[in-house]
């Protein structure tokens, strides 16, 4: 079974510093690795992915994510933070190998403070 | 190119009825995928379709229902609804089956609210 972990329910960062939003997951195959943000009272938007190739994934809005297989980590990324980013962040998990569901994680709700 | 339509956007039942939500995927996307997202529980996988076939299915009871029509466009339904059932449900869909290596559409939701 494959599973997506988000160990912070929150995060806080002021306006201008770097953020980090943790992830790692766990699935039999080959992971295929997205982040998604959500905005209050809308869907889900998609951010980046992994499939394969460097680990170091660039995707909107100036966010990226590293891959690290050792440790089984996707986390997402911004040098400076703004306040517009304060949102609720979904990282999701799917085995390559085969057809099967993407399986998201808790959230972590981004809070930039001005 | 319209994204996913999910209709209706809220709805308001009690105990006991059923409802039916409504998802119209991007042009050309053949996979539409139900999710559940509740506060306490992040998004819950409710089940996948591609080409009028239910391709995978969560883990949730049989009151939980789907279908998948030939315009890709796709309903669920839940009957006998409970307390538990309140929540946004929300479509999404993208251009290949899960094999496929391309990300989700989402739509804006269906916040379904059970008195």
């Amino acid at each position: 079974a494959q599973s997506v972990a988000q160990p912070e329910d929150q995060v806080n960062v002021a306006e201008g510093n770097p953020l980090t939003v943790k992830c790692t997951y766990s699935v039999s195959g080959n992971p295929y690795l997205f982040w998604y943000v959500q905005y209050p009272n809308r869907g889900l938007q998609f951010l980046l992915k992994y499939i394969t190739g460097d680990n170091l994934v660039k995707g909107s809005y100036g966010f990226e994510a590293e891959f690290n297989k050792s440790q089984t980590s996707f986390h997402l990324k911004k040098p400076s933070a703004l306040v517009s980013d304060s949102a609720l962040y979904f990282c999701a998990v799917r085995d390559g190998g085969g057809y099967q569901k993407v399986t998201f994680g808790i959230g972590t709700k981004l809070q930039v403070i001005p | 190119k319209a994204g996913v339509t999910q209709t209706p956007r809220y709805l308001i039942k009690t105990r006991g009825q059923q409802v039916t939500l409504s998802c119209s995927p991007i042009s050309g996307h053949r996979s539409v995928s139900w999710y559940q997202q509740t506060p306490g529980q992040g998004l819950q996988f409710l089940f996948e379709y591609f080409s009028e076939t239910q391709r995978n299915k969560g883990n949730f009871p049989g009151r939980f229902s789907g279908r998948q029509f030939s315009n890709s466009r796709s309903e669920m339904n839940v009957s006998t609804l409970e307390l538990g059932d309140s929540a946004l449900y929300l479509c999404a869909s993208s251009l290949t089956q899960g094999r496929g290596t391309g990300e989700l559409f989402f739509g804006e939701g269906s916040r379904l609210t059970v008195l």
